[in-house]
């Protein structure tokens, strides 16, 4: 099945502690995106992956990072975790970087920072 | 610049009710996509339809139907015979050229929250 995984869907933690979630597509995408949904704000993109190797910031990108060493994968990365960091995360893919094409999201992974 | 706005904050509807789900965009480019995505309380963003803006037939997909007007730039939804499994937070989103130079992201409407009730 054609889908995008992420993990942990839920965690808490505590400011300061460094955590990772991972995201993972099966469908050879090229392009990655991870996204934040806060109530108010609506979604809001962090960063962005066009192929491998190849990031760049979004419109929030302020206490994250990202990797993307393998094309499947795209983890984002909080190195040290504030409580202003609590979202909704999502993880996004597309078959090309180019405008239109459809992206399809991760089941989202609820993050609570103490 | 881009934007996406759905004005209608929250519908309430009565099951077996028909409801539309108004978009409306903003873009500077001749060629763009709109798109509409569905939020079920568990969270998760669900991919319904996609739309270009040299095509404005109509589209229809079972209960679902989309009604696409390049003359008021607007791309609604409408769910007819609602039912519970309807209830959902429903987002319109855009991608056009200028978005796609911004790290290709999706210009998403702030949501219509939609309470379908037995």
């Amino acid at each position: 099945e054609a889908q995008v995984t992420q993990n942990p869907r839920y965690l808490i933690t505590v400011t300061g502690k460094k955590l990772t979630v991972t995201c993972s597509q099966n469908m050879n995408h090229e392009y990655m995106s991870w996204y934040r949904q806060d109530p108010g704000l609506g979604l809001r993109q962090i960063y962005y992956s066009m192929n491998v190797e190849v990031t760049d910031k979004g419109d929030v990108p302020e206490g994250y990072k990202v990797s993307r060493k393998e094309k499947r994968n795209f983890p984002l990365i909080l190195e040290s975790p504030s409580p202003n960091q609590t979202s909704l995360y999502f993880c996004a893919s597309s078959s090309l970087a180019g405008y239109g094409e459809t992206q399809y999201f991760g089941p989202g992974t609820r993050l609570l920072v103490l | 610049a881009q934007k996406v706005t759905q004005a209608q904050t929250e519908i309430s509807v009565v099951e077996k009710e028909d409801v539309t789900l108004d978009c409306v965009y903003e873009t500077r480019d001749t060629t763009y996509y709109l798109f509409w995505y569905k939020q079920p309380p568990s969270g998760e963003l669900v991919f319904l339809i996609r739309r270009n803006s040299f095509d404005e037939q109509n589209e229809i997909s079972g209960r679902y139907s989309w009604n696409f007007q390049k003359s008021t730039s607007s791309f609604n939804f409408t769910i007819t015979a609602s039912q519970v499994v309807d209830s959902a937070v429903y987002f319109c989103a855009l991608s056009d050229v200028a978005v796609y130079n911004q790290g290709g992201k999706l210009i998403f409407g702030q949501g219509t929250e939609l309470s379908v009730k037995p």
